[in-house]
């Protein structure tokens, strides 16, 4: 199974600042890397995949980028209601692997 | 709009079965793999299994840590997912969710305890 590790695992921002959060393959994975975003009462949502690839309804603020074993998701000027749980998936092969989280606190 | 609505969850004793249900609605069933996610409380999902679309004969794959116990199956004339779980362990305890690309449901509470 291909491991995801992210990192860090914690994050303290504050609205208006720009963070980014790391996800490394434990092989190459191509592109084929999703960014969900979980939240206290809803559902897993898709932010990105394909590595960059926003999904419909994702706003602008969010950004994927990488290839290989090596990812970024960056949110540029946080909002308050993205204060929120970060999981990367590989779907490059099965099983589809997930991280174990980050998490984006309020500072 | 894509609605996936997941039922069949409760208590289990170890050892015990249980099958869970998916109905979805809200697009073509047929033209989309299905699958089956969970995570425990507090922890990071972990992604189970998959059924294939029709156009690919409807195949699976299974995550190796519930290959053998778990079956992912699909009714396509009621646009319900399944997923059969047994021999079930406490380290099965999880909500579970099934999805479509995009999509996860709200997801069901499954406890295996004595």
């Amino acid at each position: 199974d291909v491991q995801m590790t992210q990192s860090p695992s914690y994050l303290a921002a504050s609205p208006g600042e720009s963070v980014s959060i790391s996800c490394k393959a434990s092989k190459s994975i191509n592109t084929y890397l999703a960014w969900y975003q979980e939240k206290p009462g809803k559902t897993n949502k898709l932010l990105i995949y394909s590595g960059s690839t926003l999904q419909s309804g994702t706003p602008s603020r969010f950004s994927g980028s990488g290839s290989g074993t090596d990812f970024t998701l960056t949110i540029r000027s946080l909002e308050p209601e993205d204060f929120a749980v970060y999981y990367c998936q590989q779907h490059n092969e099965y099983p589809h692997t997930f991280g174990a989280g980050t998490k984006l606190e309020l500072k | 709009e894509v609605k996936l609505l997941e039922s069949g969850g409760g208590l289990v004793q170890p050892g015990g079965s249980l099958r869970l249900s998916c109905a979805a609605s809200g697009f073509t069933f047929t033209d989309f793999y299905m699958s089956w996610i969970r995570q425990p409380p507090g922890k990071a999902p972990e992604w189970l299994g998959v059924i294939r679309n029709k156009a690919n004969g409807y195949t699976t794959e299974y995550n190796p840590s519930v290959k053998g116990r778990f079956t992912i199956s699909r009714d396509n004339t009621q646009n319900i997912l399944y997923l059969q779980m047994n021999t079930l362990r406490a380290e099965d305890t999880a909500i579970y969710y099934c999805a479509r690309w995009g999509y996860w449901g709200q997801g069901v509470m499954v406890t295996v305890s004595s």
